[in-house]
């Protein structure tokens, strides 16, 4: 099946600093990946859409300076949180939706816990 | 804009137990409906979906009914096992305006507990 993987599983740094997230189609591409965050027992809050070659769609309300985003190709897309403040820790979970599926088949990967002290 | 509220858990059932987590949304015309499973620590899972009002979704034991006239889309299992127990998230999914792409918005998600 498909399968969506994301890269560290969870990170901790320091204010202030960037850290960036990977996420991973394996055995398919991936045209279109979607950015979620979640807050404890929150629901997933969709943050961005990114096709690949293009510039990222971005939610209202999120910072797009601040949560990069860039799908340089159709199996990679990686999310960039600069200058982190304890305020953007959160889980951070990625999706991917397969060249020519349905569009509302995206494959979810098991996410990222970011802690900024 | 598009919103999902679905039962607040957690939920804790004995083997063979009846399950049913309710779920309403809130939308602008005529969305796609689903039930994602989350399994300790592993991505979201597409459990089941319907398209239109009044479709049944199944898989697993599993089902749900879009039911346009309550907007609802409650999940169901008539008898829940072990491995049952997860996280279960309501979403709806709709074209974003200018059609350029698909959105799906989610519940807060219900835990599942089911003891042997």
């Amino acid at each position: 099946g498909a399968v969506v993987s994301q890269h560290p599983s969870w990170v901790i740094c320091k204010s202030g600093t960037s850290v960036k997230i990977e996420c991973r189609s394996l055995d398919f591409q991936a045209t279109t990946m979607f950015w979620y965050r979640q807050f404890p027992k929150q629901s997933l809050m969709l943050m961005a859409t990114s096709n690949e070659g293009s510039k990222a769609t971005y939610e209202q309300g999120v910072e797009k300076d601040k949560f990069l985003i860039n799908h340089a190709s159709l199996t990679l897309s990686t999310l960039t949180v600069t200058s982190a403040h304890p305020e953007d820790s959160s889980f951070y979970i990625c999706s991917a939706r397969a060249s020519g599926s349905s569009s509302y088949e995206q494959y979810f990967g098991p996410g990222t816990r970011l802690t900024v002290t | 804009g598009d919103s999902v509220t679905q039962m607040e858990g957690p939920v804790t059932l004995s083997e063979e137990a009846f399950l049913t987590i309710n779920c309403t949304y809130t939308a602008t015309g005529y969305p796609s409906l689903f039930w994602y499973v989350q399994y300790p620590g592993e991505g979201l899972q597409l459990l089941l979906k319907a398209t239109k009002a009044d479709d049944k979704g199944s898989n697993k034991g599993f089902e749900a009914t879009y039911r346009k006239e309550t907007t609802s889309f409650h999940l169901e299992k008539g008898s829940v096992q072990v491995s049952d127990s997860a996280v279960y998230f309501c979403a709806l999914g709709g074209w974003l305006s200018g059609g350029s792409n698909y959105k799906l918005t989610f519940g807060k998600g219900t835990l599942l507990t089911v003891n042997p």
